[in-house]
């Protein structure tokens, strides 16, 4: 079953923690993304990845950054957490090559920053 | 660019009911379509999707028609059970390499007995 695990379903952190959250995915998908759920606002693209060490913006990476070291392992970063951060950070990956088109998504990452 | 709009929600609606949720984008060219689902405490799962116009996704007894003249992808459920109740989000693919989708606000439905 394919599956891609986020490390922790709840955290909360103070403002100015240092705030990593993992993702790994076990189907040898190239890209991986990193979104941001808000009621009303629905998914909003933070970052994605098309290859180890690659990387690109999306929509709002402001106050983020990531990681792709490996090729199953996709880390959102937050160097300086903000209250305005709290929220709901959802991992996916999808493969390039054949498939559905489907993107597999973790169960996500409720963060509250206090 | 491209967006996707969706109706807001929640809709709320008897168990057996008709639901329909309204689904417009804007893009160029021809997008694949998507509907994903949202059940409480879980990630998002694809329910259905179209890749050309007049496909239609279908699974789990949810529709969706792609409609290029209206630009609009529709999902319809003929009688909603309880266990229907979730988040729902149309999504369009974002044309390039990176398989980037660009995803509605989401539509909570919720089905009472």
């Amino acid at each position: 079953d394919v599956k891609v695990t986020q490390s922790s379903r709840y955290l909360v952190k103070r403002t100015g923690e240092k705030v990593f959250l993992e993702c790994v995915q076990d189907m040898d998908h190239e890209n991986m993304f990193w979104y941001r759920q808000d009621p009303g606002l629905g998914l909003r693209l933070i970052y994605f990845s098309y290859d180890v060490k690659m990387k690109e913006k999306g929509d709002i990476p402001e106050g983020y950054s990531v990681s792709r070291e490996k090729k199953e392992r996709f880390s959102l970063i937050l160097e300086s957490a903000s209250t305005n951060q709290t929220s709901m950070y959802l991992c996916a990956s999808i493969t390039n090559v054949g498939g559905t088109g489907e993107l597999f998504f973790g169960e996500g990452s409720r963060l509250t920053v206090l | 660019g491209n967006s996707v709009t969706q109706m807001e929600g929640p809709v709320t609606l008897s168990e057996e009911a008709f639901l329909t949720i309204n689904c417009t984008y804007t893009a160029t060219g021809y997008p694949s379509l998507f509907w994903y689902v949202q059940y409480p405490g879980e990630g998002l799962q694809l329910l259905l999707k179209a890749t050309k116009a007049d496909d239609k996704g279908s699974n789990k007894g949810f529709e969706a028609t792609y409609r290029k003249e209206t630009t609009s992808f529709h999902l319809e459920k003929g009688s909603v059970q309880v266990s229907d109740s979730a988040v729902y989000f149309c999504a369009l693919r974002d044309g390039g390499a990176t398989n980037k989708l660009i995803f509605g606000t989401g539509t909570l439905l919720a089905v009472q007995p």
